[in-house]
């Protein structure tokens, strides 16, 4: 059964500072991976999608990797500002499921001071 | 920008009553999610649905549950009879293919 994990749970940064969140998941068999923003009490904006063939994809100041074999994600933000706070959540669509439900991992509360 | 719209943002319910959400996915969409969010946990899958049937449902997608698209822009979610472990922050979610899934701002259902 696929797991995804998130490591930290929460993260408080100073502004401008770079930094890096990560996603891990069991079952390397994947279709693609979508990173998402959640701010309290909304809804999830997708930030970035990779699929199971790529690398990376970048989209502005944010970077998303991935590493298939070893089941891991990492998102990384630049020179972070204090409206990227939110919680940040790592998705994944498992390979050769009908209509491919996504997996959530628990999140990474991110806090970015000014 | 085209985007996941849902009714009501918040419903309020007694437990053993009917509730129906709604949304309104992307237009030239073709795939359609609920999922659910329970306070402080993981967004979880509820139902997959395509071609005007269920493709994919999860364990907790009971028979109090069900889908329908009633018309060509509406989705709905229906729970029969509510009980409070159903309150929950429900999202709606829809793909042009299998690909990237665009989220509605959800629907908070508190049943009391």
């Amino acid at each position: 059964k696929q797991e995804v994990t998130q490591i930290p749970a929460a993260l408080s940064v100073p502004e401008g500072e770079n930094l890096v969140l990560n996603c891990s998941f069991t079952d390397s068999a994947i279709y693609n991976l979508q990173w998402f923003r959640q701010d309290p009490g909304k809804g999830l904006t997708s930030l970035l999608l990779i699929q199971s063939s790529q690398r990376e994809q970048t989209s502005g100041r944010l970077n998303a990797s991935l590493d298939k074999s070893s089941g891991r994600s990492t998102l990384y933000i630049a020179a972070s500002q204090p409206g990227d706070s939110a919680t940040y959540l790592c998705a994944v669509r498992r390979y050769g499921g009908s209509q491919g439900n996504l997996i959530f991992g628990k999140g990474t509360k991110l806090s970015v001071k000014p | 920008e085209p985007e996941v719209t849902q009714t009501p943002s918040h419903q309020v319910t007694q437990m053993g009553q009917e509730v129906i959400l709604r949304c309104v996915p992307i237009s030239n969409h073709l795939y359609f999610y609920w999922y659910r969010q329970i306070l402080g946990q993981k967004v979880e899958f509820l139902v997959s649905f395509y071609n005007n049937e269920i493709s994919e449902k999860s364990e907790i997608f009971d028979d109090q549950f069900s889908v329908e698209r009633p018309d060509g822009s509406n989705f709905t979610l229906k729970i029969r009879s509510t009980k409070l472990e159903d309150s929950a922050m429900y999202f709606c979610a829809s793909s042009e293919e299998l690909n990237e899934q665009f989220f509605g701002p959800g629907t908070r259902l508190t049943v009391l």
